[in-house]
């Protein structure tokens, strides 16, 4: 059963567009939603966060929304730059759940020149 | 120089043979994790520890054991390995005071059997 639900596996946009990244889950305990980005030969790292009392968290380019009722999140990246092509995880964790964190299947994105 | 740092970076090994992956962090965090990659399948949990001697199964935990002797070490260890085990290994780091409990991951170690 997937808990976390990434259903887009790749995305192409073009350069300074907006990109969306859409990532659905199932347990409405998660107190904590997670994006990561992965690149090639390296480790996934940490991008950006959202609590699950908030519906929006900003970081530069970056803009996770979160839609309790519905379920889901979406990470925005605005204008969307040649270095943002990666592979993007959503994540969620419970604090009651042992502090482990759940990970989506991961959105490849492409910017196109 | 890197907080999480895994050896080796790529391996590869037969079937059967027995074959251990090392993960060191230099952050002083309590928790450690092994994570698998496999394409379209995104990470998958193994095995986590919250301290030194703790150790806990993940979802998908058969074929693997860990050894965690102290805090900035954590093993992944496959007693007998099989092709189907050939992935992407991460090693990840948490600290429990930190809300949203972001975790910091190693670069990776390319594991094929053959």
């Amino acid at each position: 059963d997937q808990q976390v639900k990434q259903n887009s596996p790749s995305l192409s946009v073009q350069e300074g567009r907006i990109s969306i990244l859409n990532c659905d889950y199932t347990n409405s305990m998660f107190d904590y939603f997670l994006w990561y980005k992965k690149y090639p030969a390296e480790g996934p790292t940490f991008l950006i966060s959202i609590s699950s009392i908030k519906d929006k968290n900003e970081d530069g380019r970056f803009t996770v929304f979160l839609n309790k009722s519905a379920k889901h999140l979406s990470l925005h990246i605005v204008p969307s730059q040649p270095g943002d092509s990666a592979v993007y995880f959503c994540a969620a964790s419970s604090l009651n759940r042992d502090d482990k964190i759940i990970f989506g299947k991961g959105t490849r994105l492409h910017i196109l020149p | 120089d890197a907080d999480v740092t895994q050896t080796p970076r790529n391996r590869i090994t037969k079937t059967g043979k027995r074959i251990m992956l090392e993960c060191s962090q230099t952050k002083g965090h309590d928790r450690m994790y092994w994570y698998r990659q496999d394409p379209g399948l995104g990470l998958r949990l193994i095995y986590y520890s919250f301290d030194v001697k703790d150790i806990n199964k993940g979802e998908i935990s058969d074929g693997y054991s860990v050894s965690r002797q102290a805090q900035a070490k954590f093993s992944l260890s496959l007693e007998s390995a099989i092709p189907n085990q050939t992935a992407l290994y991460f090693c990840a780091t948490s600290d429990p005071t930190d809300a949203g409990s972001e975790q910091f991951f190693g670069p990776g170690t390319r594991l094929t059997v053959l």
